[in-house]
């Protein structure tokens, strides 16, 4: 079966200090993969996606940034976090097409002080 | 217009009482439908998915799309404590993905 793995769970980072969130899975080959941010309140909002290795695609232009180094690991990053940047980022992977149904990871909670 | 409606909420019903949840939606080419259900400080975890028109069911949940509205429901039958959560809808067709921005509920014992 297939799992996705998120790390840190929670995250407490000051203004203009760097950010790394992982993402990771398990069981499955070639998954497209997403991250989302999630403020308190609110639906989701899509950041980035990736269809392949070093493939990414930008929806919102931000000071954050993705990369993915491997066919099932998801890196979201930033050089400067701002106060703006805090909330629940959650990964995301579907098989096949790109519009198939997602499974989220557990999430990182970030707070940026 | 906004692609994808849906409630916010909250919603609190007492426990073993049937609970609605709906989604409205613009666009004719979506053809996949899907409930997630997100506990809180959680990842959404996908409940039902749905293709075309029709009800699709699943213990007590059922899931049901009018195409013809552009309406979805989700429909859950002798709802318990732990139903509670926020319950969002999402859709896609048309190379295009969607969700909702989720209905709070509380089950009351």
């Amino acid at each position: 079966s297939q799992t996705i793995h998120q790390w840190p769970a929670t995250l407490v980072q000051p203004v203009g200090s760097p950010l790394s969130l992982e993402c990771t899975v398990e069981g499955t080959s070639n998954p497209n993969l997403y991250w989302y941010r999630q403020a308190a309140g609110r639906g989701l909002q899509l950041l980035f996606y990736s269809v392949g290795i070093g493939q990414i695609s930008s929806e919102v232009p931000q000071n954050l940034s993705a990369s993915r180094p491997q066919d099932r690991q998801f890196i979201l990053s930033s050089k400067k976090l701002l106060l703006s940047d805090s909330g629940f980022y959650l990964c995301a992977w579907s098989s096949g097409g790109q519009y198939n149904e997602q499974f989220f990871g557990p999430g990182t909670r970030l707070t940026v002080l | 217009q906004k692609e994808v409606e849906q409630d916010p909420g909250p919603l609190s019903v007492p426990e073993g009482a049937i609970v609605s949840l709906n989604c409205t939606y613009s666009n004719s080419a979506f053809q996949y439908f899907m409930w997630y259900r997100q506990y809180s400080r959680k990842g959404p975890e996908l409940l039902m998915y749905t293709y075309s028109s029709g009800n699709k069911e699943d213990g007590r949940f059922t899931a049901q799309v009018d195409k013809s509205s552009k309406y979805i429901s989700l429909f859950i039958r002798d709802s318990q404590p732990s139903d509670s959560a926020t319950y969002l809808c999402a859709m896609s067709g048309g190379n295009q993905f969607y969700f909702g921005t989720g209905t709070s509920l509380t089950v009351i014992p």
